[in-house]
């Protein structure tokens, strides 16, 4: 049974950088038939796609996220990741890491339970 | 960039009623692009329908969704106490993917 699971830190400073990790049981990110991304959700702004990564590395980002967003696949440990540069306090979210169905990058199939990420001095 | 609206905004049903919840693009979507997610409180969104109107995996029959273009339902035949939760939907055919603000169908 697949599962997903993100960690990392649920406390970062303003201008620094957000990190996250993401733990994949079930199955393997190798799977030629998925990719992997990221989600996360805001009262203000709701939902919104941040990014997905094949596991040749290939990366589709949210254009309005691109310039501090980077996401990166880890096959040895069966892991993907997500930092994203330059925080604000508009980066307070509840971040989710998912399966894609398939090849349709920005669909997704299967997600973890999600972390709260804080950005506060 | 598509632009996703949802209607209402709450919805209050009783169990066993059917409710319809609208989505509508603000350009016609590719392909019929659109998805719809269901989310309960303290939960990730789980995947009810794709491509308009396929069901994911393991979703009861009593979900349906329709439409075409730029305009979309979701119908969730006799609600049971488990389907009181927040539906989003979502196009995913064009960068950046946008989600809809969610439509709460609450008791």
């Amino acid at each position: 049974q697949l599962q997903l699971q993100e960690s990392g830190p649920g406390l970062v400073k303003p201008s620094e950088t957000l990190s996250l990790t993401c733990t994949v049981s079930g199955l393997s990110v190798n799977n030629i038939n998925y990719y992997w991304g990221w989600i996360r959700q805001t009262p203000g702004e709701g939902l919104e796609w941040i990014g997905s990564v094949y596991y040749s590395g290939t990366t589709y980002y949210n254009p309005s996220l691109k310039s501090r967003v980077t996401i990166s696949v880890d096959t040895s440990k069966n892991q993907f990741s997500l930092t994203l540069n330059s925080v604000t306090a508009a980066d307070t979210a509840f971040y989710y890491c998912a399966r894609t169905r398939g090849f349709d990058i920005m669909l997704f199939d299967s997600w973890g339970q999600g972390t709260l990420v804080t950005v506060s001095s | 960039e598509i632009v996703l609206t949802q209607s209402p905004g709450t919805l209050s049903l009783s169990p066993g009623e059917r409710a319809t919840l609208s989505c509508r693009a603000s350009q016609s979507l590719s392909s019929n692009f659109l998805a719809w997610y269901q989310q309960k409180p303290g939960q990730a969104p789980r995947l009810l329908i794709y491509g308009a109107s396929i069901r994911a995996t393991g979703i009861p029959d009593k979900f349906s969704g329709s439409g075409s273009g730029a305009d979309f339902t979701l119908t969730i035949r006799s609600l049971e106490p488990e389907d009181f939760a927040v539906y989003y939907c979502q196009q995913y055919g064009d960068s950046p993917g946008a989600f809809g603000p969610g439509t709460k169908v609450d008791i």
